[in-house]
């Protein structure tokens, strides 16, 4: 089946706008995780859905990251306020089963903060 | 916390030369680890796995083992190609994946 799919792949926006970034997981697939992919950084675990489980929320920046789940498939990342430093590669990832099983990543959203 | 350490880059090697990109990690218990790997303009994708103490992880002519004593997952291959080119992420997971900082091999004809 299709794999991870994100939408929009590029995104340029001003500083101070909000921003949403859409994840479509692998379907069934009961895990769902973001990252972000920047020069400085490297890859950074953002947050994590599993089933009905509270999102694991630890790797966010800030409080003007949030993410949602609806219905246990679709998800949304949103930044408010959005600020230069915010630019990155936002990655989606997916997982059947366990956390033993690999993660499949989409293409990722390049978000640009002018 | 758990990390991971791999190697510094460039790593420049000649078609088929060896290669190996060291990765260590540090844990609290016994991970899962993963190479992913991303080729220029695409998305990370699984390169190999392995779950448990001397498994072998293999994919493409690339393999690791996951080695519990010196706490190491070291991917190797005998013999590279040019379209080996990529950034090469090591990775170990309980829930979430933590990666390394990414090792970018450059393959010469």
């Amino acid at each position: 089946g299709a794999g991870v799919s994100q939408s929009p792949s590029n995104k340029v926006t001003e500083k101070g706008k909000d921003v949403e970034l859409r994840c479509d997981p692998i379907s069934g697939h009961t895990a769902l995780y973001w990252y972000r992919q920047s020069l400085g950084q490297g890859l950074e675990f953002l947050i994590y859905f599993q089933g009905n489980s509270a999102p694991d929320k630890s790797g966010l920046p800030s409080d003007r990251f949030s993410a949602e789940r609806t219905g246990g498939s679709v998800s949304t990342l949103t930044i408010q306020r959005t600020q230069q430093e915010d630019s990155a590669v936002y990655l989606c990832a997916s997982r059947a089963g366990t956390g033993n099983q690999p993660q499949h990543f989409g293409d990722g959203t390049r978000l640009s903060i002018l | 916390g758990n990390s991971v350490t791999q190697m510094e880059g460039p790593v420049t090697l000649s078609e088929e030369a060896f290669l190996t990109i060291n990765c260590t990690y540090t844990a609290t218990g016994y991970p899962s680890l993963f190479w992913y790997v991303q080729y220029p303009g695409e998305g990370l994708q699984l390169l190999l796995k392995a779950t448990k103490a001397d498994d072998k992880g293999s994919n493409k002519g690339f393999e690791a083992t996951y080695r519990k004593e010196t706490t190491s997952f070291h991917l190797e291959k005998g013999s590279v190609q040019v379209s080996d080119s990529a950034v090469y992420f090591c990775a170990l997971s309980f829930q979430k994946l933590v990666f390394g900082t990414g090792t970018r091999l450059l393959v010469s004809p």
